[in-house]
């Protein structure tokens, strides 16, 4: 019973490098989330899906990019790194949108840009 | 549009203490409320949700909360802290078809 699972767990890179982080569900959701936590500021949404094939922006979605090909996977883009995206990522999904469900969270990928 | 207040960034108490978290809401509609715990170097977890009926909500490891609409507050207690306890925890709110809104999250130290 894996849940949302995020890989990496945790990397280093270097200003003007690209990568994605990787991000699964086997509980065939078709809502799923990106976020950033960003120590006293909360969690802040990056973008989001509603099925694939289908993404939108959230609060905070420059610098970045996302795909949705499958129902289980939501890869996120970062192409040129910035000092200003080190941050922990969570992904998360939900059975349908997040009212009444809430949501299931993957254990984060803990990123920093040097 | 809805948003989460979450009053104190950071709360400590001693083990054996009431432990009381406090999350005030903003919604002009029947609003959906959550609370969820980070552990540390952890994904965020559900602990508890209000969505209809009873206002009194008991959740995992002997936390609850109550919705109180005249208030707009959802806060979340606990009669005796345990030292496991020691976690970030989130307050969300949601309505029907929307997406969920966190609060700023408050750190909850448990002393011996």
């Amino acid at each position: 019973n894996a849940g949302v699972t995020q890989t990496p767990k945790f990397r280093i890179l270097k200003i003007g490098q690209s990568m994605t982080l990787q991000c699964t569900q086997d509980m065939n959701h078709n809502y799923m989330y990106w976020y950033r936590q960003d120590p006293g500021m909360g969690l802040k949404l990056i973008y989001y899906s509603v099925g694939a094939g289908i993404t939108d922006k959230g609060e905070v979605p420059n610098g970045y990019n996302v795909s949705r090909s499958t129902t289980e996977d939501f890869p996120l883009r970062l192409e040129l790194a910035a000092p200003s995206q080190t941050s922990v990522y969570f992904c998360a999904s939900s059975y349908s949108t997040g009212a009444p469900y809430g949501y299931t969270f993957g254990s984060g990928t803990r990123l920093t840009v040097v | 549009a809805q948003s989460v207040t979450q009053l104190g960034s950071h709360v400590s108490v001693s083990e054996g203490a009431l432990v009381l978290l406090r999350c005030n809401y903003s919604s002009s509609v029947p609003p959906y409320l959550f609370w969820y715990v980070q552990y540390p170097n952890q994904g965020l977890q559900l602990l508890l949700k209000y969505t209809t009926g009873a206002t009194l909500v008991k959740g995992i490891n002997g936390f609850e909360a109550e919705f109180k609409k005249s208030e707009t507050s959802f806060h979340l207690t606990k009669p005796s802290a345990h030292m496991s306890d020691a976690a970030e925890y989130f307050c969300a709110v949601s309505n029907q078809g929307g997406k969920l809104i966190f609060g700023q999250g408050t750190e909850l130290s448990v002393k011996p």
